[in-house]
């Protein structure tokens, strides 16, 4: 079935340690997108990008980064910068400016 | 400046109710689309609706509807007799060109509104 996996669903992690959160697509969707959800914040955009081996900062960028060597596959890094990591992290993808973007399950980092 | 406004932090209504969902969004460009999603308590994203900044026209579907009204720069979406299962919180998103060139389409949410549907 085409759709968007991310792994792992659960993540811990010690402070100052980085982490890579995986998000994998078999849609054949050019663009993919790393939100970061937090109570009460919505969805804030970390980064996007539009095609392989370019990539834009989001609005909340700071002390993430990530990677688009494939098409599928769009890893999204916290870094030990990030000042609070603990978070639901949801991938998306989408196939162009007009068409709706799907969405993986989500991890749940939770930094100690 | 937020792109998209969803002034409306949480509702509750009683099962039967209509309720309307704001949204009020902020874009230069004369071309975007806009989105409404559905997130359940279990997590993940459900597509509601995509319209596009030329299409005013208002749509329907079973207990739901929009009303997109570029004069106020508004997409909202009303439940008519909502149930339980309404129950989520709700997404409003903007689609537009960013960057030079306007290749790169930025994806922004707003910060969502938590519906309760009480029996």
């Amino acid at each position: 079935d085409g759709g968007i996996t991310q792994s792992p669903k659960y993540l811990f992690r010690k402070e100052g340690q980085n982490v890579t959160l995986s998000c994998e697509q078999n849609l054949n969707h050019d663009a993919m997108y790393w939100y970061r959800q937090d109570p009460g914040q919505g969805l804030r955009l970390i980064y996007y990008s539009q095609i392989v081996n370019d990539f834009q900062k989001g609005d909340i960028a700071e002390g993430y980064s990530v990677s688009r060597e494939k098409k599928e596959s769009f890893p999204l890094t916290v870094t030990s910068a990030q000042k609070n990591p603990t978070a639901f992290y949801l991938c998306a993808s989408r196939g162009g400016a007009m068409t709706e973007a799907f969405f993986g399950q989500g991890t749940r980092l939770t930094v100690v | 400046a937020q792109k998209v406004t969803q002034a409306q932090t949480e509702i509750s209504v009683v099962e039967k109710e209509d309720v309307t969902l704001d949204c009020v969004y902020e874009t230069r460009d004369t071309t975007y689309y806009l989105f409404w999603y559905k997130q359940p308590p279990s997590g993940e994203l459900v597509f509601l609706i995509r319209r596009n900044s030329f299409d005013e026209q208002n749509e329907i579907s079973g207990r739901y509807s929009w009303n997109f009204q570029k004069s106020t720069s508004s997409f909202n979406f009303t439940i008519t007799a909502s149930q339980v299962v309404d129950s989520a919180v709700y997404f409003c998103a903007l689609s537009e060109a960013v960057g030079s060139g306007g290749s790169n389409y930025k994806l922004t949410f707003g910060k969502g509104t938590l519906l309760t549907v009480n029996p």
